[in-house]
C-alpha cells in the first residue's frame, strides 16, 4: 500500500532563516506531487505541483521554491522566511491530476 | 477557469441530526471531476469521494451520501444521524481543464455537539 511521509511535524523558525520541508511517498511510481499551505481561515492554497522528476510548476509567486530530486521525494524550501510564511504545510500525491489526492500529516510552521 | 464555492462557513448540529454541506462549482469544461475531503482536528485531509462529470448517479456510503446535480452545478454532501466524530472541516474540490489541477473550496467547519 502507498504511504506518504512528511517531516518535521512542527517547526518554529525565526524570520530570515532558511526552510526545508521534506515529503516522500512509498508504494507508487511517478506520482503527481503537491505542496499546499493552509493559513488561518482554512483555505488550501496550492503552492507547487510536479508531474515528474525535475518538473515543478509554481502556482503562487513568493519566496518559496520546490524541488523533486527523486521520483518520490518533494522538497519545499526557502532561503529567508517571512512572518507571512507561517501556516500548515501539506504534501499530497495522486496517480494523475484527475485522481483523488492523498495527503501527508502536515507540518505546522511558525515564523517568529 | 474553475471555481468552487462552499457558502457555509460553519455548521453546528446536535448529535443524530442530519446535515447537508453545500458545494457549488463553476467550469467551462464538459469533462471534470469533483471531490470531497475531510480534515479532522489532527489536520490530515482524508479523501471521501470522487465523481466524474458523466456520472450523475448519487452515491451512498453508510451514513454519508452525495447528490450530484449538473443542472445546478452542485455536489452536496449529506451526513445522516451525525456523530461527534464527524466534527471536522470538509472540503469540496473540482479538477478540470488540461492539467486537472484541483481547486478547493474554502471548507465548511462542521461541529457536532453530543
Amino acid at each position: 500500500s502507498q504511504t506518504i511521509h512528511q517531516w518535521p511535524a512542527t517547526l518554529v523558525q525565526p524570520v530570515g532563516s532558511p526552510l526545508s520541508l521534506e515529503c516522500t511517498v512509498e508504494g507508487t511510481s511517478n506520482p503527481n506531487l503537491y505542496w499546499y499551505r493552509q493559513a488561518a481561515g482554512r483555505g488550501l492554497q496550492l503552492l507547487f505541483y510536479s508531474v515528474g522528476i525535475g518538473q515543478i510548476s509554481s502556482e503562487v509567486p513568493q519566496n518559496l521554491s520546490a524541488s523533486r530530486p527523486q521520483d518520490r521525494q518533494f522538497i519545499l524550501s526557502s532561503k529567508k522566511l517571512l512572518l507571512s510564511d507561517s501556516g500548515f504545510y501539506l504534501c499530497a500525491w495522486s496517480v494523475a491530476g484527475f485522481d483523488e489526492q492523498y495527503f501527508g500529516p502536515g507540518t505546522r510552521l511558525t515564523v517568529t | 477557469a474553475q471555481k468552487v464555492t462552499q457558502a457555509q462557513t460553519e455548521i453546528s448540529v446536535v448529535e443524530k441530526e442530519d446535515v447537508t454541506l453545500d458545494c457549488v462549482y463553476e467550469t467551462r469544461d464538459t469533462t471534470y471531476y469533483l471531490f470531497w475531503y475531510k480534515q479532522p482536528p489532527s489536520g490530515e485531509l482524508v479523501f471521501l469521494i470522487r465523481r466524474n462529470s458523466f456520472d450523475e448517479q448519487n452515491e451512498i456510503s453508510g451514513r454519508y451520501s452525495w447528490n450530484f446535480q449538473k443542472s445546478t452545478s452542485s455536489f452536496n454532501f449529506t451526513i445522516t444521524a451525525s456523530q461527534v466524530v464527524d466534527s471536522a472541516v470538509y472540503f469540496c474540490a473540482l479538477a478540470s481543464g488540461g492539467s486537472y489541477i484541483p481547486t478547493f473550496g474554502r471548507g465548511t467547519s462542521l461541529i457536532v455537539h453530543p
